[in-house]
Parts: C-alpha cells; sequence; structure tokens
C-alpha cells in the first residue's frame, strides 16, 4: 500500500530534550516536507526536500533540523523542544514538487512542557 | 505576500443537499490548486486538484470551480453526506513551486 508513515504519532516530552520524528515514504518520491498545524495558523511549511542531500527552508524553519541521505526517510529532529513548539506534525510527499499533489502522513501530535 | 484563504471558518448542511466550500486565493501566477479534506486525528486526504488552464474539473460527487478573473476557488459537494463531515482546506502552489500555501481551512459539519 502507497503511504508516508510517521512515528511516533504522540510524544510528550520536555523542553531541551531532543527528539527525532520519523518521516517514510514507499512511492519512490523525490519530493518530501515537514509541516506544522496550529488551531487558527492553519498549515505551515518546516522544511522541504528536492531530492536526497537537498534540503531547504520553509516559512517556519526555527527550531528544527531535517536530513535527506535516503529517498524514503525525512526525518524532523528538534535539538532542544520549546514550548512553543508543541504542535501537530505532517510529513508529505510527492513524486515532484510543482504542480503534484502530496501525500500526507498520519500525524505526530508533539506536546512539550 | 502569498496567502490563500476561505470564506467561511464553519459550514453546516442537511444530509442530501449541495455543499458549496470557496477559497479566495491572492497569488495571480499560481499555476495548481487542490483540495484536501481532514478528518478528526487524521492526516488531510486529497480530494480534487485543477490546473490553471481548467475552469472547472469533476470528480466523484466533487467539482471544483476555478474563476482566475477574481481568483477564486470553490468545491462543490453533490448529495452531502455525514461521512462528508471534516475540515476543507484549499492549496495553492507558490510561485518558486517548492511548497504549498494552505487555506485556514471550512469545518463542514453534515447533520442527518
Amino acid at each position: 500500500e502507497a503511504q508516508v508513515t510517521q512515528n511516533p504519532r504522540y510524544l510528550i516530552t520536555v523542553t531541551g530534550k531532543k527528539l527525532t520524528v520519523t518521516c517514510s515514504q514507499n512511492m519512490n518520491h523525490e519530493y518530501m516536507s515537514w509541516y506544522r498545524q496550529d488551531p487558527g495558523l492553519g498549515l505551515r511549511q518546516i522544511y522541504y526536500s528536492m531530492n536526497v542531500e537537498v534540503t531547504d527552508k520553509g516559512d517556519v524553519p526555527e527550531g528544527y533540523k531535517v536530513s535527506r541521505k535516503e529517498k524514503r526517510n525525512f526525518p524532523l529532529i528538534l535539538e532542544s523542544p520549546s514550548p512553543n513548539q508543541t504542535s501537530l506534525y505532517f510529513c508529505a510527499s510527492s513524486l515532484q514538487p510543482l504542480g503534484e499533489r502530496q501525500y500526507f502522513g498520519p500525524g505526530t501530535r508533539l506536546t512539550v512542557t | 505576500g502569498e496567502s490563500v484563504g476561505l470564506h467561511l471558518p464553519t459550514l453546516s448542511v442537511q444530509e442530501g443537499d449541495n455543499s458549496i466550500i470557496n477559497c479566495a486565493y491572492s497569488n495571480s501566477a499560481s499555476d495548481y490548486f487542490i483540495w484536501y479534506k481532514q478528518e478528526s486525528g487524521k492526516g488531510p486526504q486529497f480530494i480534487i486538484d485543477i490546473r490553471s488552464n481548467m475552469d472547472k474539473r469533476q470528480g466523484q460527487r466533487v467539482t471544483v470551480l476555478l474563476n482566475k478573473t477574481v481568483k477564486h476557488l470553490s468545491l462543490q459537494i453533490a448529495a452531502t453526506q455525514p461521512g462528508d463531515s471534516a475540515v476543507y482546506f484549499c492549496a495553492e502552489t507558490t510561485q518558486a513551486g517548492t511548497a504549498l500555501i494552505f487555506g485556514k481551512g471550512t469545518t463542514l459539519s453534515v447533520s442527518s
């Protein structure tokens, strides 16, 4: 089944404790992206990757890192999480970035206390 | 700037009615538009898309209309069902083509 998977689905952590949210797609997509979703603000892009070893900042990259060592994986790293990073996170992928539907993962709900 | 907005945050309809969800976009250079449906606790799910060289596109029970003159996008759902209850987002490509810009969403509630 073609899908985007994320882990963990739910995470509660404390300020400053490094964490990684994994994202994997099995569709051989070149483009992958991370979004955060907050009430009243909608979906905002954090980082994206056009292909392996090619990543770039989205609209709200502060406090996040990403890597793209393999085509299928695009982990999101929070080196020192803060409470303002409490949010719902979605990973998405598409065959190409422009003019293509993006497939979304099920989401990761992160709470930073 | 580039932004996509929706006219109404909520829409309530009766089962069997036709629903129309509207979206205004600001970037006249946008080339691709897409509608997503998001149910509670799930990721956005693709509904239908349309390119700027088209005015209308139909899917199963859904139709998307694009009016480039007034930069308006709409999603029509025929014979709305309780299972259609969700948040609906419109989105557009940026000029750089590296991200989708999402509107804030319309919550559709269908009562039976």
